[in-house]
């Protein structure tokens, strides 16, 4: 159980367009997704805390107009980053809370494979 | 504001030696300890977990222990196999620290040689 899915894998895309990240709790609701970026031989930066039905939480130093984050169902959180650009490249990973286990005062997050985006 | 600092890596030992990834807190209250493991290419998995003061989380021979004492949540296994090989992450979690966002370890990266 507490399966976590990102689509995709791993996307190319030119500089100056946008590209969209799926993540879906398979097997459970989520009410708070979180989402990471990660660069090379380095630790998870958290980019926004997205809530089911409304707008994301977004760290410090994040520019939320070009990431964009959509969590419209209890199993559906989508990044859109807007006007990619090379700097934009990097690992993006999402993180996923079990409605369930939060009632339960738990924290556990479950996290998805990863999408590696490169902008050429 | 609350952090981890895990030792730096990486860290190559040989298969069958004993493993320690030194790891150290600061956060007010009683947080929740994680350790995640990131195979490559791979996103991150939950290795183990421990919720208050003295609980010892384990899995895959993988263990730790929550010192309150000396803020700490070393990770250990007494015999480590190539497969172990991977980057390791530690974590905290607190519910009043922004709903329970989990704040990471800079990661140490663990290489096992045949």
């Amino acid at each position: 159980g507490a399966v976590v899915s990102q689509h995709p894998s791993w996307v190319i895309c030119k500089s100056g367009t946008s590209v969209k990240i799926e993540c879906r709790s398979l097997d459970f609701q989520a009410t708070t997704m979180f989402w990471y970026r990660q660069f090379p031989k380095q630790s998870l930066m958290l980019m926004a805390t997205s809530n089911e039905g409304s707008k994301a939480t977004y760290e410090q130093g994040v520019e939320k107009d070009k990431f964009l984050i959509n969590h419209a169902s209890l199993t559906l959180s989508t990044l859109t980053v807007t006007s990619a650009h090379p700097e934009d490249s990097s690992f993006y990973i999402c993180s996923a809370r079990d409605r369930l286990d939060f009632s339960a005062g738990a924290y556990e997050q479950y996290f998805g494979p990863g999408t590696r985006l490169t902008v050429t | 504001g609350d952090s981890v600092t895990q030792m730096e890596g990486p860290v190559t030992l040989s298969e069958e030696a004993f493993l320690t990834i030194n790891c150290t807190y600061t956060a007010t209250g009683y947080p929740s300890l994680f350790w995640y493991v990131q195979y490559p290419g791979e996103g991150l998995q939950l290795l183990l977990k421990a919720t208050k003061a003295d609980d010892k989380g384990s899995n895959k021979g993988f263990e730790a222990t929550y010192r309150k004492e000396t803020t700490s949540f070393h990770l250990e296994k007494g015999s480590v196999q190539v497969s172990d090989s991977a980057v390791y992450f530690c974590a905290l979690s607190r519910l009043n620290n922004q709903g329970g966002k989990l704040i990471f370890g800079q990661g140490t990266e663990l290489s096992v040689k045949p």
